[in-house]
């Protein structure tokens, strides 16, 4: 497709359990982030991948989570052990230039019970 | 601490009238703004940016003004229309290290019909 996809769509998971989040940028796109929003809350930056650069982990909140991108393109975030704080949505964005707006995806529900 | 604040959570406005949203930042080295807007359920959407050359942008129905001694932007919308309901986001960058935005908390905008 034309935009950013991210799967699954809704994930209710056991705490404890690991999940991952898969996120398919937009085609060309060289940057991809990952955000979260907690309820009533606001973006929470988490980690960006530009290129070949080392990925900046500065948003991430614990050592439970970690994200990796294959290739350039598919990106995948991983949260081991999890918590019911970690319940979120949790957004993927892909940017076409080192300035400019961000593309994001429709995001994925995470609950953890 | 939040670089980036919307303080109003909520506002309500007729259809017709001037909606006007505002986001303060802390971050002197922020020369980069945006605003996005998001329907429940999907991804954020980019909405209009700035950059802190300039202290006004107009697309359309959409002006956002940009203030800088006060490190103050405002998006404003006229005339609102019910479709512009929605949570608006103000989000800000620093080109010296354009790795991501940092966003605002949100807005819930409501146009009355």
């Amino acid at each position: 497709g034309a935009g950013v996809s991210q799967s699954p769509s809704n994930k209710v998971t056991e705490k404890g359990k690991d999940v991952e989040l898969r996120c398919d940028p937009i085609s060309g796109h060289t940057a991809l982030y990952w955000y979260r929003q907690s309820l009533g809350q606001g973006l929470e930056f988490l980690i960006y991948f530009q290129g070949n650069s080392a990925p900046d982990k500065s948003g991430l909140p614990s050592d439970r989570f970690s994200a990796e991108r294959t290739g350039g393109s598919v990106s995948t975030l991983t949260i081991q052990r999890t918590q019911q704080e970690d319940s979120a949505v949790y957004l993927c964005a892909s940017r076409a230039l080192v300035l400019g707006e961000l593309f994001f995806g429709e995001g994925s529900r995470l609950t953890v019970l | 601490d939040q670089q980036v604040k919307q303080n109003s959570p909520s506002l309500s406005v007729q259809e017709g009238r001037i909606s006007i949203l505002n986001c303060d930042y802390t971050n002197s080295m922020f020369d980069y703004f945006l605003w996005y807007k998001k329907y429940p359920a999907e991804g954020p959407t980019f909405l209009i940016s700035i950059s802190s050359i300039k202290d006004k942008n107009e697309d359309g129905r959409f002006t956002v003004f940009l203030n800088k001694s006060a490190k103050h932007l405002s998006l404003h919308i006229v005339p609102s229309q019910p479709g512009d309901s929605a949570v608006y986001f103000c989000a800000a960058s620093a080109s010296g290290s354009a790795r991501q935005l940092t966003f605002g908390s949100g807005t819930q905008l409501t146009v009355l019909p």
